[in-house]
């Protein structure tokens, strides 16, 4: 597609339930990044796919966090037992590989929004 | 590690007016240093970016930023912002290694008024 999508936009989840967040990168591209933006703040990473190979999961706050990215394509962010605190704007991004490490650049979708009541 | 801090949370201006917004980082290696911008309700978009060669670097909507590495600086400048400018403005930081997990500051809202 043109750009990284991302759904659903909006959800409003009950404490203790189940959510999973779908992230659909730019075609081609091998890198997959979550991140997690609370209100006032900015991105925080999350964690990091090279094609289906998840790399990285330095970022996630708890066991109650897991991501997915089974065919190097499509990711879900899944969320277990959700807590008030995991109220977030969740932001997928991806980008190609570079040679040159931090040089290429990162391409995010608009976000899903995610509030815990 | 890296860390990326933004002076300011709230800058209010008026409009044709000139802005600065401050950045500063922290590394111990060399690192990439970007601005993105996120209107309301929306994602994060690329403003500029600074990975070498001049340390000043525009963007195609007037934007400037200029690295200085003494300083440890990224500050973003506009001579003269717009209503449309209304926005939140992040700074990052990468490193040259490995994958370009950015590092975020934690933004600073322009609020242009007329």
């Amino acid at each position: 597609g043109a750009g990284v999508s991302q759904s659903p936009r909006y959800k409003v989840a009950k404490r203790g339930q189940d959510v999973a967040l779908r992230c659909d990168p730019i075609s081609g591209h091998v890198s997959l990044f979550w991140y997690q933006q609370a209100l006032g703040q900015g991105p925080e990473f999350l964690t990091y796919f090279q094609n289906e190979a998840q790399l990285d999961k330095s970022g996630l706050p708890s066991d109650r966090f897991f991501a997915e990215r089974p065919e190097g394509s499509v990711s879900t962010l899944k969320i277990q037992r959700t807590q008030q605190e995991d109220s977030a704007v969740y932001l997928c991004a991806s980008s190609l590989p570079s040679s040159g490490g931090g040089g290429n650049t990162i391409y995010f979708g608009e976000g899903s929004w995610l509030t815990v009541v | 590690a890296q860390s990326v801090t933004q002076l300011d949370s709230q800058v209010p201006v008026f409009e044709e007016a000139p802005v600065e917004l401050r950045c500063n980082y922290s590394s111990s290696v060399s690192v990439y240093l970007f601005w993105y911008v996120q209107y309301p309700n929306q994602g994060l978009q690329l403003l500029l970016k600074y990975l070498s060669g001049s340390t000043l670097v525009e963007s195609i909507n007037g934007f400037e930023a200029e690295f200085n590495k003494s300083q440890t600086s990224f500050h973003l400048r506009k001579p003269s912002v717009h209503i449309s400018d209304t926005a939140e403005y992040f700074c990052a930081v990468t490193t040259g290694s490995g994958y370009s997990t950015l590092t975020f500051g934690k933004g600073t809202m322009l609020l242009v008024s007329p």
